[in-house]
């Protein structure tokens, strides 16, 4: 069964940089695309950022084009969210979760236990 | 594509049937819209995906419908494993989630 485990998180000031990370294993990494959602304290789920298995084709929410980068090591089966210039409200639980089909950026069968992010002075 | 869940908030006892709707703000492409249930402090578990199909391992008590514009979560009898908030997803136009509806104990 496949396992999804986030790490890197932690505390940052508004504008400063973090970089989280999400280890895959039990199925063929490089064969699902990826994909990181977030949850705020008391909110909702919501989509940030997809990654085709290749790490060619990559997607994002508006609210963080242009600040967070998605990327993978399909050599390490790794995936990573560099988070730039981040804000008060990028503070959230993040979690990787993988493609259920070979459709990139479908439903998500297996989801890490998430990885907190708060960015505050 | 906006989704909007409801209720917000469903109180029901165990064995109940519950019946959650999602509608989307434009028809979803090839009725690409799952259903999640997530308990506090854990991570969302997928239900249903395809509007209809049942993922690995959910009992058949879960059961999507649906197609275009309006979808529906069905839990025939609510066990008390089942409260908990579900969320609906849309895949076909980006990515997007609904609300949620928290289903609690009456």
């Amino acid at each position: 069964e496949a396992q999804l485990l986030e790490w890197g998180g932690g505390l940052v000031e508004p504008g400063g940089s973090l970089r989280v990370s999400c280890t895959a294993s039990g199925f063929t990494f490089s064969s699902f695309g990826m994909n990181w959602v977030r949850q705020a304290p008391g909110k909702g789920l919501e989509w940030v950022s997809t990654i085709g298995g290749s790490g060619d084709d990559t997607y994002y929410t508006d609210s963080v084009k242009g600040r967070f980068i998605i990327s993978r090591d399909n050599s390490k089966n790794t995936l990573h969210l560099q988070m730039n210039s981040l804000q008060v409200e990028d503070t959230a639980v993040y979690y990787c979760a993988k493609d259920w089909s070979r459709l990139v950026g479908s439903a998500f069968d297996f989801w890490g236990r998430g990885i907190s992010v708060t960015v505050s002075s | 594509t906006v989704l909007t869940q409801s209720p917000g908030t469903l109180s029901l006892s165990p064995g109940q049937r519950a019946t959650l709707s999602c509608r989307a703000s434009q028809s979803v492409n090839s009725n690409y819209l799952a259903w999640y249930q997530q308990k506090p402090g854990q991570a969302p578990r997928l239900l249903i995906h395809g509007a209809s199909s049942r993922a690995t391992g959910i009992p058949d008590r879960f059961s999507g419908s649906g197609s275009g514009t309006d979808f529906t979560l069905t839990v025939s009898r609510l066990e008390p494993e089942d409260f908990a908030v579900y969320y609906c997803q849309q895949y076909g136009d980006s990515l997007t989630f609904g609300g949620g509806t928290k289903v609690e104990i009456k």
